[in-house]
């Protein structure tokens, strides 16, 4: 068990500019989460994965974001035309089923010049 | 909108004292409760999974407590340590599986 793995730690871009984060989950989870974290704040739901199906989006994730887990192993969240409201840590975790505690990776720290 | 709040804010105590914090979650559709603790430049760490009112689980230190009908958890941490110094995140989970984050308890443990 090697743990949820997130690439980058940290991205620094400029407004208008398009990034893409990538979540490694534990091997056997078919479960994958996106949340985001600004400050003073808990995480908040983007978006999950059971294996390469995406079950839920939240409001929170427009159209310039999208995210993607294709062969139900690794994801990818991609955001398009960043904006400087998009600062904020990026967190990814999985689970092996429903109810069971989710293993978080470290995050990317995304900050908008 | 599903909203799960948590008190105090932060805490500052002195090592050896005990502690507890509330997490307040709509109890219409309660699936589960989960708490985290999240050490700063680390990933959050799952401490506890509820699902059942009068749940009560432990950890070492630290337990805690569940009220589906009235949608309230409590964290204990019991002669608090200066590595117990974080946030204390719940997260309350319905009828998708989608975790409701409260805001988080931030603890600093003084030697």
């Amino acid at each position: 068990d090697t743990g949820v793995s997130q690439d980058p730690r940290h991205k620094i871009t400029k407004r208008g500019q398009n990034v893409t984060f990538r979540c490694d989950p534990i091997s056997e989870h078919n479960r994958l989460y996106w949340y985001r974290q600004t400050l003073g704040q808990g995480p908040e739901f983007l978006t999950y994965f059971q294996n390469e199906a995406q079950l839920e989006k939240s409001r929170l994730l427009s159209d310039r974001f999208s995210a993607e887990r294709p062969k139900g192993s690794f994801s990818t969240l991609e955001i398009q035309r960043t904006e400087q409201g998009d600062s904020a840590m990026y967190l990814c975790a999985s689970s092996p089923m429903v109810g069971q505690p989710q293993h978080f990776g470290d995050g990317t720290r995304l900050s908008i010049l | 909108i599903l909203n799960v709040e948590q008190s105090p804010q932060s805490l500052h105590v002195q090592e050896g004292d005990s502690t507890n914090f509330t997490c307040s979650f709509p109890s219409s559709n309660f699936y589960a409760l989960h708490w985290y603790r999240w050490e700063t430049a680390k990933s959050p760490e799952a401490l506890f999974v509820m699902t059942l009112n009068g749940d009560e689980k432990k950890k070492g230190r630290i337990s805690a407590t569940l009220n589906t009908k009235e949608g309230y958890s409590y964290l204990y941490i019991k002669g608090s340590q200066p590595e117990d110094s974080a946030t204390y995140l719940c997260a309350s989970l319905y009828n998708t599986d989608k975790l409701i984050f409260g805001t988080g308890t931030r603890l600093q443990v003084f030697p």
